[in-house]
């Protein structure tokens, strides 16, 4: 059974630092994905990650992936407040995505 | 515009009543899923569907049903064996695996509130 771990589970950051949320799994999977939620509202696709190795960035977000580790990591840098949302990974495997439990992220002024 | 439609946003059940909450898609997507979400935690996945006619279990298909007569439609009913409904429900859809890398994310829609009265 695939099981897929996130953490830390909550996270108060101050604006202007860097952190990085860490997703751990179980077994090898096709493909590793990214996705924000902000409160109340539906999942935001964020990143998409292949391989080993694979980086991505966007804006402030950057996902890694090293499926040596079963390991993806989102680093963010130089926090701002439209960052605060809830943050999780997900791993794809045949037809299927096995959820994170969420990172929930608040930015601090 | 593209997307994913779930309707209503709030529903409300009684008990011993069955609800269904529907999900349209004009995407074009083959594979539709629904997921639950309860508070604090992640997405538990319910029933997915790759093509018409055809749907698999998920890990907490029991106390729900599904149908996809449709490619854009794939309902959700929640029956009166699911003793505890309340939750968050997500429908989503993917396009075809392979050729565009796009067409591998799985797209949600804005949720349906399911409360029992």
């Amino acid at each position: 059974e695939l099981k897929v771990e996130q953490n830390p589970l909550f996270l108060s950051m101050q604006e202007g630092k860097n952190y990085t949320i860490y997703c751990n799994y179980s077994t090898t999977s096709d493909r590793l994905y990214w996705y924000r939620q902000d409160p109340g509202k539906s999942l935001e696709s964020l990143f998409v990650l292949l391989s080993n190795g694979a980086v991505k960035q966007e804006g402030r977000l950057m996902a890694s992936l090293d499926t040596k580790a079963r390991l993806s990591t989102l680093h963010i840098t130089a926090a701002v407040h439209d960052l605060s949302a809830t943050y999780f990974c997900a791993v794809g495997r045949n037809e299927k995505l096995t959820f994170g439990t969420g990172t929930r992220l608040t930015i601090i002024p | 515009d593209g997307g994913i439609t779930q309707s209503p946003k709030y529903l409300f059940r009684k008990e011993g009543q069955n609800v269904t909450l529907s999900c349209e898609q004009n995407l074009n997507h083959d594979a539709m899923y629904w997921y639950r979400q309860d508070p604090g935690q992640g997405l538990r996945l319910i029933y997915y569907s790759q093509i018409v006619n055809d749907f698999q279990k998920g890990d907490i298909a029991e106390g729900y049903s599904v149908s996809r007569e449709k490619k854009e439609s794939f309902p959700l009913t929640v029956t009166s064996a699911q003793k505890n409904p309340t939750a968050f429900y997500l429908c989503a859809s993917r396009g075809l695996a392979g050729g565009n890398l796009a067409k591998n994310i799985q797209y949600f829609g804005a949720g349906t509130r399911l409360s029992v009265l």
